[in-house]
């Protein structure tokens, strides 16, 4: 069965900072991985999605990355805002059928 | 932003009733799923829907029905709310199911109370 961790569950930093959250998940035979943003009281918007094949994805300050043969995925953040303040969750794609499977999420805190 | 609403947005009941939440699309995705979202649990998935009238269960699906008889219409039922149904019920879309167009995008989700 497959089980996403992110760690750290919760992180604050000063603004200006580059950061980096990871996600590790249990079985390698993934169809892709997409990295959510969740405001608090919101809904979820998709931020990156990786497929099984590629290594990586960037969209601005943002840059995600895939590991498969270890299991991991991470997002880094680039000179980070107190706009960038939320949860931000991975979930893998497993199956064909598109389900996904998401973390717990990092609560990310960027102070002024 | 996907065209995806859900209603209601918010809905308190009693336990034993019935209730229906609705997600509704405007962007003629084929795939649609209904999660909840819980404190220590994080967001899983109840029942998914990859064509009209075609569903299947997800990780949570014990008390819970759904029914899909339009692509932009997807429901989802409780045919006796419980107090462990208490949650934040959200509803997402994507294209395809595998692929380059698995991309799946949230509604903003129902707040549901159950006394």
């Amino acid at each position: 069965k497959q089980e996403v961790t992110q760690i750290p569950a919760a992180l604050s930093v000063p603004e200006g900072e580059n950061l980096v959250l990871n996600c590790s998940f249990t079985d390698s035979a993934i169809y892709n991985l997409q990295w959510f943003r969740q405001d608090p009281g919101k809904g979820l918007t998709s931020l990156l999605l990786i497929q099984s094949s590629q290594r990586e994805q960037t969209s601005g300050r943002l840059n995600a990355s895939l590991d498969k043969s270890s299991g991991r995925s991470t997002l880094y953040i680039a000179a980070s805002q107190p706009g960038d303040s939320a949860t931000y969750l991975c979930a893998v794609g497993s199956s064909n059928t598109g389900k996904l499977i998401f973390g717990q999420g990092t609560t990310l805190q960027v102070k002024p | 932003d996907a065209g995806i609403t859900q209603s209601p947005r918010h809905k308190v009941t009693e336990t034993g009733t019935p209730v229906t939440l609705r997600c509704h699309q405007t962007e003629n995705h084929r795939y649609m799923y209904w999660y909840r979202q819980d404190p220590g649990h994080g967001l899983r998935l109840i029942h998914y829907s990859y064509g009209v009238k075609d569903t299947d269960k997800g990780e949570v699906s014990d008390g819970y029905s759904v029914s899909r008889s339009k692509t932009e219409d997807f429901l989802l039922t409780l045919e006796s709310a419980t107090s462990s149904q208490t949650s934040v019920y959200f509803c997402a879309i994507s294209e395809s199911s595998g692929g380059a167009y698995n991309e799946q995008f949230f509604g903003p989700g129902t707040r549901l109370t159950v006394l």
